[in-house]
């Protein structure tokens, strides 16, 4: 699976939009981004994921570039219950691949 | 819909003892990991089964750790004796059969956060 890269933190102001980003730019073609988060004390949370198109769902925006060597998540309008680590997974499309975790990026969410 | 069920959500134990973590997958999900959380870093996987079948233990410390999934529901993952350097948060995740989930969402529980001293 490829690896990915992200900023080890990143801080917000509340109700602003958070954009976290991510390189992959050893991503294969069949190979998905999966975005997930972690509250504290909590187990990762599922939040979107794409292959090639830019995805949206009640949770956030997924940007991934042409080149698919990169990709964005947006979080529209943080709220601090958002502050959690978020985690960049690149991952086969084929059926039960393991996710590789790497340390992902702790976003603080500031009042 | 119930999660993913873990318990203890704590254990303190002193090294050489043992210890057992428990799983209760979400109902009907046939896959189930265990991951391994140290402090600052993302999970690690231990082990993965598909129904009682461990296809993945490749990362899994054979030596002082085991695990086993009878009758391909609920999950134990025991560590005998545990070492200072144990000391992590024991995770559980399930996923659905592929038949019923285009994509590999995984469901996590709580954890379990060892201590060994």
């Amino acid at each position: 699976d490829a690896k990915t890269t992200q900023p080890t933190s990143m801080d917000c102001a509340e109700g602003r939009a958070a954009n976290l980003p991510c390189n992959h730019s050893t991503i294969s073609g069949n190979e998905y981004v999966y975005w997930y988060r972690q509250i504290h004390s909590q187990g990762p949370q599922y939040i979107i994921h794409g292959l090639k198109n830019n995805e949206t769902n009640e949770m956030a925006s997924l940007i991934i570039t042409e080149d698919r060597k990169s990709s964005t998540l947006i979080l529209p309008h943080a709220t601090l219950r958002d502050t959690a680590v978020y985690y960049c997974i690149v991952v086969s499309g084929n059926y039960g691949q393991n996710f590789v975790f790497g340390p992902g990026t702790r976003l603080s969410v500031l009042p | 819909e119930a999660g993913v069920v873990q318990s203890p959500r704590y254990k303190i134990i002193e090294k050489k003892q043992p210890v057992a973590f428990w799983c209760n997958p979400i109902s009907g999900h046939n896959t189930l990991y265990w991951y391994r959380q140290n402090l600052g870093q993302g999970p690690e996987l231990l082990i993965r089964y598909e129904n009682e079948e461990a296809v993945d233990d490749s990362q899994l410390p054979k030596d002082r750790f085991s695990a086993e999934r009878l009758k391909g529901v609920d999950s134990t993952l025991k560590i005998q004796p545990a070492e200072l350097g144990d000391s992590a948060v024991y995770l559980c995740a399930s996923s659905p059969d592929w038949g019923l989930s285009s994509y590999n969402e995984q469901f996590f529980g709580p954890g379990t956060r060892l201590t060994v001293l």
